[in-house]
This record gives structure tokens, sequence and C-alpha cells, in this order.
């Protein structure tokens, strides 16, 4: 059973725009979520992160927003920039030795 | 930087052939897994490693095998490669221990099974 699900496979938004892409989790023990970003033919590349004693995590134009009691995760890229197309991967771990990931959601940024 | 290093970025094989993917990481990581990526199944877990000669299934560990033989070197194989195998496979490592770090990962190897 999926532990952490991404329920829109994809989401386009205008360039300058804000772009949310959402994350439900369901194993209330997961206390660290991270977020990748994942371009064709390429590994995924480590984009952000909240602990769950935290309720917010920026990083320049990146923020993660953390509702533990909802179990929900967002990430919000403002400006979106053509850059940031690709598909973003939503994760949480409990111990720091296993990585559950969801589905993806494809961005795509219109110039 | 850290870098996981796949030793394919694409491969062919075929049908029955026994295949191994080699993946190697140079920042002494306790924690190595090995993912599949497949369109709208996102990143699904094979199997990973804690430990050199120490293995955990994952989601999906039906036709696969592992070794670590050694911390920085983390093998796939598939024994008997089937069509259903064909896949982007992803190898990741993490420092393992307390939550408060990510997985690095490899740039894929697309695996084709004809």
């Amino acid at each position: 059973d999926q532990q952490v699900k991404q329920n829109s496979p994809s989401l386009s938004v205008q360039e300058g725009r804000i772009s949310i892409l959402n994350c439900d989790y369901t194993n209330s023990m997961f206390d660290y979520f991270l977020w990748y970003k994942k371009y064709p033919a390429e590994g995924p590349t480590f984009l952000i992160s909240i602990s769950s004693i935290k309720d917010k995590n920026e990083d320049g134009r990146f923020t993660v927003f953390l509702n533990k009691s909802a179990k929900h995760l967002s990430l919000h890229i403002v400006p979106s920039q053509p850059g940031d197309s690709a598909v973003y991967f939503c994760a949480a771990s409990n111990t720091g030795n296993q990585f559950y990931f969801g589905t993806g959601t494809s961005l795509t940024v219109i110039p | 930087d850290v870098k996981v290093t796949q030793s394919s970025r694409y491969l062919v094989k075929r049908t029955g052939e026994k295949v191994f993917l080699e993946c190697v990481q140079d920042m002494d990581h306790e924690n190595m897994f090995w993912y599949r990526q497949d369109p709208g199944l996102g990143l699904r877990l094979i199997y990973f490693s804690y430990d050199v000669k120490m293995k955990e299934k994952g989601d999906i560990p039906e036709g696969y095998s592992v070794s670590r033989e050694k911390k920085e070197r983390f093998s796939l194989i598939l024994e008997s490669a089937s069509t259903n195998q064909t896949s982007m496979y992803l190898c990741a490592s993490s420092p393992g221990g307390p939550p408060g770090a990510e997985a690095f990962f490899g740039q894929g190897t697309r695996l084709t099974v004809v």
C-alpha cells in the first residue's frame, strides 16, 4: 500500500506564478520529509526537506509546508521558471534508513 | 560533492539473460538502495542495504537479488531478465543514522529487455 501519495500526476503553471505541489502520507511515524526534482534520463536530485518538528522550511524560491495533523505537505515554488519544469517526487523517512516515495507530479512551467 | 555512479546509462538485454547493474558511492555512506521508476508508479524500492553483506527486501524484490561485498559498492542482479523488468533503475546512498540527511541518487540506468 502506498504510504506516500501525490494525487496530481501533472500541473501546468505560467512563468512567474506560484506552483503548489501536494503530497499526503499515511504513516504518522514519518519524521522527515523531502522533495526531489527529476529531469528525464537523470537521477532525482534533492531539493528541500523538513523535519516533523517544523511546519515550514524555506530555501530561496522553494518553501515546504508540513501539516502533521492532516498528514499533508506541500511544495511552493515562487516565482516559477521554465527551468523548474520537471517531475517532483515527495519522500518520507522514519528512521533515516528508508525513504518512501510518492508517484511524482510532472510540473510544466509555460513561458 | 557526493557522487553515486551507476555503471551504465543504457542497457539492452535479451529475455533470460543474467543482468548485473553496478553502483558505487564515494561518501562512505552506510545505506544503499535500488529503486525502479515506472510511469505512474513513482520510485519503488527493490532492495536496500544498511551495512556490508546486509540486505533487506523492499516492496518489489521478486526477480532480483543484490550483493554488497564492499561498503562503496551495491550490485543489483536480475537472475533471468524478463520484459516486465524493462525500466529505469536508480541507485541511491545515504549516511544512515538519525533522520535529517537526504539520499543521493545516481544518474540511472535505462534497461530494456527484449
